[in-house]
């Protein structure tokens, strides 16, 4: 099974409408990512959560951690064609700064 | 404020050849990590430089190798390059000992024939 599971894969959202990617890992997690990745570009950092139950907040973008469960969610409020792209969450299961991304959640924004 | 910047942005080559990929951490960083990302997949880490030494290694073959320069900046370097090495290659620079995220560029496309 793979360390680090995203879901769903690809999401088709109206514009103006709520989602929430979610992201599950099999080891421990002493870190959790969230990136924003445009198609063959670099990954731009959105947010970073480290402690169970921290939830943290940037413009429209939420990400909650449960440490309990080792899951990440991050949803997305009245979403705009802005948002599109591909999510990626990345894991730092020992602390050493070596992530471990999933395989990434594609969002697509429809008018 | 300088981001990341990795040289070069494409990259054509044939198998069995070698290639050279180059990255300026953000400033003020002294930590370098190299990640392979083939197309629809996660990136994957290959390994990570910290005062001009590796310091950890993911799971890839000796073929793979790097370095770090006193001035925190590094490459990567690919021998007998397979047509599986063909994919995005990132660069991510940190401040090391703090945890804080790492930031990442453009990536290099590396195709190979």
């Amino acid at each position: 099974s793979q360390e680090l599971e995203q879901s769903p894969q690809s999401l088709i959202v109206q514009e103006g409408k709520n989602l929430t990617i979610n992201c599950t890992s099999s080891k421990t997690l002493y870190g959790l990512y969230w990136y924003k990745q445009k198609y063959g570009e670099g990954l731009i950092f959105l947010m970073m959560l480290q402690k169970g139950g921290e939830e943290k907040s940037h413009e429209k973008i939420t990400a909650k951690l449960d440490e309990k469960k080792q899951q990440s969610s991050l949803h997305i409020t009245a979403s705009q064609p802005s948002h599109a792209g591909i999510y990626l969450c990345g894991a730092d299961n020992f602390g050493n700064e070596k992530l471990t991304f999933g395989t990434g959640t594609r969002l697509t924004i429809i008018p | 404020d300088a981001g990341v910047t990795q040289s070069p942005t494409h990259l054509i080559k044939t198998r069995g050849q070698q290639v050279t990929l180059r990255c300026s951490p953000k400033s003020g960083h002294d930590t370098v990590s190299w990640y392979q990302q083939a197309l629809g997949q996660g990136p994957q880490f290959i390994f990570q430089y910290y005062e001009e030494e590796e310091r950890q290694r993911g799971n890839f073959p000796d073929r793979f190798s790097g370095h770090q320069f006193p001035n925190y900046s590094s490459e990567l370097n690919v021998n007998a390059l397979l047509l599986g090495d063909s994919a995005l290659y990132l660069c991510a620079s940190s401040l090391g000992g703090r945890v804080q995220p790492q930031h990442f560029g453009d990536g290099t496309r590396l195709s190979i024939l």
